[in-house]
């Protein structure tokens, strides 16, 4: 899987929109970007992933450099239920039992 | 989303005993399931790959004879930890996969 870069950790303020960056200049024409998030004793879950466009779901918002070469995720309103660390993960699109690969992450605190 | 469960949640043992860890897949059937292993602080770490009815796969520098992975089913792995030390305390997870690769809760091991 190709690398990816994102700050050790970010603050938001509660309510407040979030930005969480990720740089994987490396990635290939066929690689999908994934976000997974891992609160506090918990395992990961998924939060959002794309390949070109843009993409909503109930949880997040990504948007993806038009070279793909960055993308951020974007939480609309941060709770403090969002505390969490939040992976940036590229993967191919057929990637068989390849299993998710997961660097250092963006550790987000959400303060009230 | 598709559920992946974990127990126990938590176990303490003494050192030099096994302790047995069960992930299962509630409602989807997971031909592939991942282990991995989580130090404070640290990300994730892949330890193994089982299919079902076969071997499982370690990662370089895990030791299968320490990890004893069984996946008799499409709905249930396990993870057994022998001849456990204080050095294996940690926090494992499961992830079972069928399109997307859901994660379990985890279990947090305490070896005294």
């Amino acid at each position: 899987d190709a690398k990816t870069t994102q700050p050790n950790s970010m603050e938001s303020n509660e309510e407040e929109p979030v930005h969480l960056p990720c740089n994987h200049s490396t990635i290939s024409g066929t690689d999908y970007i994934h976000w997974y998030r891992q609160l506090p004793s918990q395992g990961p879950e998924y939060v959002i992933h794309g390949l070109t466009s843009n993409v909503n779901n109930r949880m997040a918002s990504l948007a993806i450099a038009e070279d793909r070469k960055s993308s951020t995720l974007i939480l609309h309103r941060a709770t403090l239920r969002d505390a969490a660390v939040y992976y940036c993960i590229l993967r191919e699109p057929v990637s068989g039992n390849t299993p998710l690969v997961f660097g250092k992450g963006t550790r987000l605190s959400v303060i009230a | 989303g598709a559920v992946v469960s974990q127990h126990p949640s938590r176990v303490i043992c003494k050192s030099g005993t096994s302790v047995k860890i069960e992930c299962r897949s509630l409602d989807f059937q997971a031909t592939t399931m991942f282990w991995y292993r989580q130090f404070p602080k640290q990300s994730l770490m892949l330890m193994a790959t089982s299919n079902e009815g076969s071997k499982a796969t370690y990662e370089q520098g895990v030791e299968k004879d320490k990890f004893l992975i069984n996946h008799a089913s499409l709905t249930l792995s396990t993870l057994t930890v022998t001849s456990a030390h204080p050095e294996d305390s940690s926090f494992y997870i499961c992830s079972a996969k069928n399109y997307e690769q859901y994660f379990g809760p985890g279990t947090r091991l305490t070896v005294t």
